[in-house]
């Protein structure tokens, strides 16, 4: 049981290059979340999913796309990256039944 | 809009003592309230996970409490020891007309323990 992990664990990007993060949970969780962390800002959510095949924005989902066609893989999608989208990328599951998250190790990802 | 204030933003103590970490927030119709800890390069562990309904929480040395009327919740370390190292993050649940969704975090406490 490995939990929630991340691919790739580190990243380096040139303004407007695209790039999506992957994460993958094997505990059959219903819920799946994307955060951002900054510097004193604290951690951000981007995306959620309530379910495979469904995602909602969240608090700044501004440049950024999601995907959730298998239950167990949550993508995160740049399209076209910007200085301003450096950070650590978080990914969290959850069941429908419990409101504890599990979080992967997270990326770091640097746009230059 | 939900706002969540640690403080203080950073703590030192000796081994051995007991401490409080402290977390309000503006909104006080929360669903529920947890804490975390997160240790350098890695990801979130989950402490505690207090429901709106309940006043308290506790695992091992650690006890969390929630004061919804007043917006404040409080962590409380007992026999505080180097492995306690960490920052410390609070968060709430958002509660959208689907369900219980995302978490609003503080921005933590970064704690050491001196031995």
């Amino acid at each position: 049981n490995a939990g929630v992990t991340q691919t790739p664990k580190f990243r380096v990007l040139k303004t407007g290059q695209s790039m999506t993060l992957l994460c993958a949970q094997d505990m059959n969780h219903e819920y799946m979340y994307w955060y951002r962390q900054d510097p004193g800002m604290g951690l951000r959510l981007i995306h959620y999913s309530v379910g495979e095949g469904t995602t909602a924005k969240g608090e700044v989902p501004d440049g950024y796309n999601v995907s959730r066609l298998k239950k167990q893989n949550f993508l995160l999608g740049l399209e076209s990256a910007a200085p301003s989208q450096t950070s650590v990328y978080f990914c969290a599951s959850r069941r429908t039944t419990t409101d504890t998250q599990y979080f992967g190790p997270g990326t770091r990802l640097t746009v230059l | 809009k939900q706002e969540v204030t640690q403080i203080p933003a950073a703590l030192s103590v000796p081994e051995g003592e007991n401490l409080v970490l402290n977390c309000s927030f503006t909104d006080s119709a929360i669903y529920n309230l947890q804490w975390f800890r997160q240790d350098p390069g890695k990801g979130l562990t989950s402490l505690l996970l207090i429901q709106s309904s309940q006043r308290e929480q506790t695992s091992g040395r650690l006890n969390a409490s929630l004061d919804k009327s007043s917006g404040r919740s409080t962590l409380y370390i007992a026999a505080s020891q180097p492995g306690d190292s960490a920052t410390y993050l609070c968060a709430l649940v958002l509660y959208s007309g689907g369900g219980a969704d995302g978490l609003t975090f503080g921005k933590g406490t970064h704690l050491i323990i001196q031995p």
